[in-house]
């Protein structure tokens, strides 16, 4: 089974625009983190936040927050006010405690923010 | 502060030849990795080196060899690489003493095999 689910191929949001990119997930460790990265066209990886899994309250940084619902196993990303800057790949990651080393990645959303 | 930088960031090989990606960290960490990005499949682990003198494989490990040479370097090596290993590869680190753990990237190494 797949551990990490990006259902959206491809987004378009407006500027200024909050949009949501879905992220679903899989595991039976009580006990994990959960990443964003953003990946622009140049190819780098960009580590955008992060949440983990006894995290009381949801993530922010910055324009960026994780809508964490730990019952349905989804880590939203919420981005508000887009920015033309702001398109970009976006890859769900998540890790286990119990497998430390290992992260995995969801396919990636490509959005596109139109102006 | 550089981070991971690794190199070549192009390289296009032929068949059956063999090349070595070389991969460095400035940031102490103890964890580092080799993931390839392939269209529409995210990031596969290849292999992992949770510490100096240990590596381990990942998801997919087949084709691909690796070196923990010391704290700072670990490469990956393509002893006869294959079309099927055209891909962008990425280096990363981490440091698992932190709150986050997250990875840090290198820029990415775009191999083309033909």
């Amino acid at each position: 089974a797949q551990k990490i689910t990006q259902t959206q191929p491809g987004m378009f949001v407006q500027e200024k625009e909050a949009v949501t990119l879905d992220c679903t997930y899989d595991t039976s460790d009580p006990s994990y983190g959960l990443f964003w990265y953003k990946q622009p066209s140049s190819g780098e990886m960009i580590f955008l936040i992060y949440q983990g899994s006894y995290d009381q309250q949801n993530a922010t940084e910055g324009r960026y927050s994780l809508n964490f619902q730990k019952a349905r196993k989804s880590a939203n990303l919420v981005i508000s006010a887009s920015q033309l800057g702001d398109s970009a790949m976006y890859f769900c990651a998540m890790r286990e405690t119990n497998n430390f080393n290992k992260f995995y990645f969801g396919s990636g959303t490509k959005l596109n923010v139109k102006p | 502060n550089a981070g991971v930088t690794q190199t070549p960031k192009f390289q296009v090989l032929k068949t059956g030849q063999s090349m070595t990606l070389q991969c460095a960290q400035d940031m102490n960490h103890n964890s580092m990795y080799w993931y390839r990005q392939d269209p529409g499949m995210g990031l596969r682990l290849i292999y992992y080196s949770a510490s100096e003198g240990t590596t381990d494989k990942g998801e997919v490990p087949n084709g691909y060899n690796v070196s923990r040479l010391n704290k700072r370097e670990f490469s990956l090596r393509l002893e006869s690489a294959a079309p099927s290993q055209t891909s962008v590869y990425f280096c990363a680190s981490s440091d698992h003493t932190t709150n986050t753990g997250e990875l840090f990237f290198g820029e990415g190494s775009r191999l083309t095999v033909l």
